[in-house]
């Protein structure tokens, strides 16, 4: 069976740091790519960024409204997803959800749980 | 970026009925669009994946369709288990976007 397992979320000051991570079982972090989706309180879904898998390595895509704040990288053992929020704000209190959306090739869709992160001074 | 856009923001409705929400994209996104239903402290349920192939294991009372750029999601028959709020997301171009939720409530 699939499972997304995120840890990680918590409470952080304005201007703060966090790390999300996601760790995955049942398949191969190797393979196509992940994303990182959150929710605000009460609030729609938002795409936060992906990693791409390729040949040579791994690429990145992001939102704007996270891009130079956010980084989303994966470890070496390619079991686990990492996602380094920096300069956090108070606007980036969500639940954050490790996932793999619908691409044009591939319709298996992956959820986590859900971490919850709180900026809050 | 591409802004999805979803109608209406809430609706109540009878069990039974046939309900219909929109998304309009705001430009062309060809059939790469997906429909996800969420119910409250719960990840997101995938439910339809280029425009109107439903996943394995979905009921078939769900169905979308597509006219150019704007989308529609179907329920055929309302039943209480269908309560949740309902999104559509495009998945033609970078960065990735979603509509702003359909709740979905039993009368």
């Amino acid at each position: 069976e699939v499972q997304l397992v995120e840890s990680g979320g918590g409470l952080v000051q304005p201007g703060g740091s966090l790390r999300l991570s996601c760790a995955g079982s049942g398949f191969n972090f190797s393979d196509l790519y992940f994303d990182w989706v959150r929710q605000a309180p009460g609030k729609g879904l938002e795409w936060i960024g992906r990693l791409i898998n390729t040949p040579i390595g791994s690429s990145t895509e992001y939102a704007t409204s996270v891009k130079d704040r956010f980084t989303i990288s994966r470890d070496e053992s390619k079991t686990s997803l990492h996602l380094q929020m920096d300069s956090l704000k108070t606007e980036d209190t969500a639940v954050y959800y490790c996932s793999r959306l619908p691409s044009a090739n591939n319709n298996i869709v992956y959820w986590g749980q859900g971490a919850p992160v709180t900026v809050s001074s | 970026d591409i802004q999805m856009t979803q109608s209406p923001s809430s609706l109540s409705a009878s069990v039974g009925d046939r309900v219909t929400i929109t998304c309009r994209a705001s430009q062309a996104i060809s059939n790469y669009l997906a429909w996800f239903q969420q119910k409250p402290g719960k990840a997101p349920r995938f439910l339809i994946y280029a425009a109107s192939i439903l996943q394995s294991g979905v009921a078939s009372k769900f169905s979308g369709s597509q006219s150019g750029t704007v989308f529609t999601l179907t329920i055929s028959s309302l039943q209480p288990e269908d309560s949740a709020t309902y999104y559509c997301q495009q998945y033609y171009r970078y960065p990735l976007t979603f509509g702003g939720g359909t709740k979905v409530e039993i009368k």
